[in-house]
């Protein structure tokens, strides 16, 4: 399973940009995709995902972000992209996409009063820059 | 919105010691808890899913407990492999990060 984003790079604040996640050795559409930010020298911010086609491919995104960013997914090229408007300083980052995929038997914990799987397994890309600057 | 609050944010140890991490939420999330390990350079590595699986390969010196509103990660004896940033993830109500805590060498 591997991750490769692309589309990263310079834009001018209020600007547009669409990043790109490829996927090889799986099927993207079968798993939450998530993007994921990083600052320079700062922490991880959820950005948003989309659901698995069985999920119904639904979409959710972090709150500084919801009326800026739109996630979405060409299944015929295994491809996630996250297209951002009205940029601004703050959105200066490295732009990870990820995913986990379960293994082992699904069970229901009767504490955490749901099902989950034994184990999953997460996979990221390296990440792409985008520097929103004048 | 939840918010994560991490503590301590830096931890200064030994190899060998016993490392205890912290991350508290606003409202309770009930198990929807992951911890990352961030080393320089490098994505974030999944460790622990609700609040105390490990994900796949994680070594069994990684532990995590807690539910509702308390959680804590546990380094039972430090790897100089273990020494990074962590951060917790809640994964009730969309999902957001903690701010980290970082785990340095004394």
């Amino acid at each position: 399973v591997q991750l490769m984003e692309s589309g990263g790079g310079l834009v001018r604040p209020g600007g547009s940009l669409r990043l790109s996640c490829v996927g090889s050795g799986f099927t993207l559409s079968h798993t939450l995709m998530t993007w994921v930010r990083q600052a320079p020298g700062k922490g991880l911010e959820w950005v948003g995902h989309i659901r698995s086609k069985t999920e119904g491919g639904t979409t959710d995104y972090a709150g500084p972000v919801r009326d800026r960013v739109t996630i979405s997914r060409d299944d015929s090229r295994n491809t996630v992209f996250l297209q951002m408007h009205s940029l601004n300083v703050e959105d200066s980052a490295l732009y990870y996409c990820t995913t986990e995929t379960p293994g082992g038997r699904k069970y229901y914990d009767t504490s955490l009063g749901y099902s989950l799987y034994e184990y999953y397994s997460d996979y990221w890309g390296h990440g792409t820059l985008v520097t929103v600057s004048s | 919105e939840i918010v994560l609050t991490q503590s301590p944010a830096t931890l200064s140890l030994s190899p060998g010691e016993r490392a205890t991490l912290s991350c508290r939420a606003s409202h309770s999330i009930s198990g929807h808890l992951a911890w990352y390990q961030q080393k320089p350079g490098q994505a974030p590595r999944l460790l622990i899913t609700d609040a105390s699986n490990r994900a796949a390969g994680i070594p069994d010196r990684f532990s995590g407990s807690g539910s509702g509103t308390d959680f804590t990660l546990t380094i039972s004896s430090l790897d100089p492999d273990d020494f990074a940033v962590y951060y917790c993830q809640q994964r009730y109500i969309w999902w957001t990060f903690g701010q980290g805590t970082k785990v340095e060498i004394k």
